[in-house]
């Protein structure tokens, strides 16, 4: 089955910085990769999702990027806030359904102003 | 928020007890799914169900079970079988052809 592994598991940067979580994925069919941000005690939430056609994807200060050759992709967060702090979770499945996902262990992403 | 309704938020369960954790929607959505969260890690899927009257287990389902009597609800049973429940349970749904992006606000189990 599908193995995602995620890094680092902590990551602490100064307010503006920019912020880059990596996952590795071992399954080459997957072809679908969100990302979701958990507050603390509360539910996660879908931030920005890829697909394998395309290579990268903006969103404001987010953007993911997806090396299929390689099997891994990347969150990046620009000009970081102290609200960008929570845990961040990758995902990769064979489909976007939610039996599908395997998720990474998170990130725990700390903005120190 | 979300349109996904679980509770309680707290629970606590003493040893050899079975208690069930609720989820309601009000999306319309056929699929529903629970998630297992345990501290330092990503979410393990327990049960899901893509329609009425059907349900499938996922990669830890030993020790739980579940119902989908109505596309509303699916609710969770942590049985006595279940060595370990202390943790956070997310109930989700999905409408077809898209991503999981609703979800519930949790239930954090906790065995007394």
């Amino acid at each position: 089955g599908e193995n995602v592994e995620q890094h680092p598991s902590t990551l602490s940067v100064q307010e503006g910085d920019s912020a880059v979580i990596k996952c590795t994925y071992s399954d080459s069919a997957s072809n679908y990769f969100p990302w979701y941000k958990q507050e603390l005690g509360k539910r996660p939430q879908l931030i920005i999702d890829i697909r394998s056609n395309v290579g990268e994807k903006k969103d404001q200060r987010i953007a993911v990027t997806l090396n299929k050759t390689a099997k891994h992709f990347s969150l990046h967060i620009t000009e970081t806030q102290p609200e960008d702090s929570a845990v961040y979770f990758c995902a990769a499945s064979r489909g976007n359904a939610g039996n599908m996902l395997t998720f990474g262990g998170g990130t725990r992403l700390m903005v120190k102003p | 928020d979300g349109g996904i309704t679980q509770s309680p938020k707290y629970l606590f369960r003493k040893e050899g007890q079975n208690v069930t954790l609720s989820c309601e929607q009000n999306l319309n959505h056929d699929a529903m799914y629970w998630y297992r969260q345990d501290p330092g890690q990503g979410l393990r899927l327990i049960y899901y169900s893509q329609i009425v009257n059907d349900f499938q287990k996922g990669d830890i389902a030993e020790g739980y079970s579940v119902s989908r009597e109505k596309k509303e609800s699916f609710p969770l049973t942590v049985t006595s079988a279940q060595k370990n429940p202390t943790a956070f349970y997310l109930c989700a749904s999905s409408p077809p052809g898209r991503g999981l992006a609703f979800f519930g606000q949790g239930t954090r189990l906790t065995v007394v």
